[in-house]
């Protein structure tokens, strides 16, 4: 089955720098690559996401890239913000029909004023 | 987008009961689904819940332990019977909309005592 790995386990940054979040998955047959904040008390929020027939999507400061060949996507946050500071994941379908997700470990990212 | 909503949002169980989460979203979706997310861990899928068939559950994961209604295309439930501490955990309901986006509800946080 499907396996995501994600790096790095924490992340600090100062307010204003960039941020870079990693993962791998394992089925090339996996077509959607969704990332996910999750605050403090709260559900993941979607952010933004990729399918396999797009290299790179940008909403705003955050984009995603992906690499098919080398199996791996990233985020990029750009221009930080204290409160970007939260729990990242990632996630890759398992390409069985539906969007059965299968999770990184998470990323915790703090953005220091 | 879809809002998601789920009951209880928090609660505290004796060991040994069950407990009966609700997820109700605000349009029509074929595919909902159920994640555990234990404490200051990753999300695991426990089961895809099908409106008019039975649930299909994940290695791990077992009907006996977590029933699940679906009784129409906006609302299910998941049971998690006979509760152990092992078992306090976030549960989260999530939908894939008609574009094939994944979101998540806030999740309903379980303390057994």
């Amino acid at each position: 089955g499907e396996n995501v790995e994600q790096h790095p386990s924490t992340l600090s940054v100062q307010e204003g720098d960039s941020a870079v979040i990693k993962c791998t998955y394992s089925d090339s047959a996996s077509n959607y690559f969704p990332w996910y904040k999750q605050e403090l008390g709260k559900g993941p929020q979607l952010i933004i996401d990729i399918r396999s027939n797009v290299g790179e999507k940008k909403d705003q400061r955050i984009a995603v890239t992906l690499n098919k060949t080398a199996k791996h996507f990233s985020l990029h946050i750009t221009e930080t913000q204290p409160e970007d500071s939260a729990v990242y994941f990632c996630a890759a379908s398992s390409g069985t029909g539906f969007q059965k997700l299968v999770f990184g470990t998470g990323t915790r990212l703090l953005v220091s004023p | 987008s879809a809002v998601i909503s789920q009951k209880p949002s928090r609660d505290i169980c004796q060991r040994g009961t069950s407990l009966t989460i609700q997820c109700q979203v605000d349009s029509q979706v074929t595919m909902m689904f159920w994640y555990r997310q234990q404490p200051g861990q990753s999300l695991t899928l426990i089961a895809t819940a099908n409106q008019g068939s039975e649930a299909t559950y994940e290695s791990g994961f077992v009907i006996d332990k977590f029933p699940i209604s679906r009784p129409n295309l906006t609302f299910s439930t998941l049971t998690v019977s006979n509760m152990s501490p092992e078992d306090s955990s976030i549960y989260l309901c999530s939908v894939e909309t008609n574009g094939n986006t994944i979101y998540f509800g806030e999740g309903s946080w379980l303390t057994v005592v």
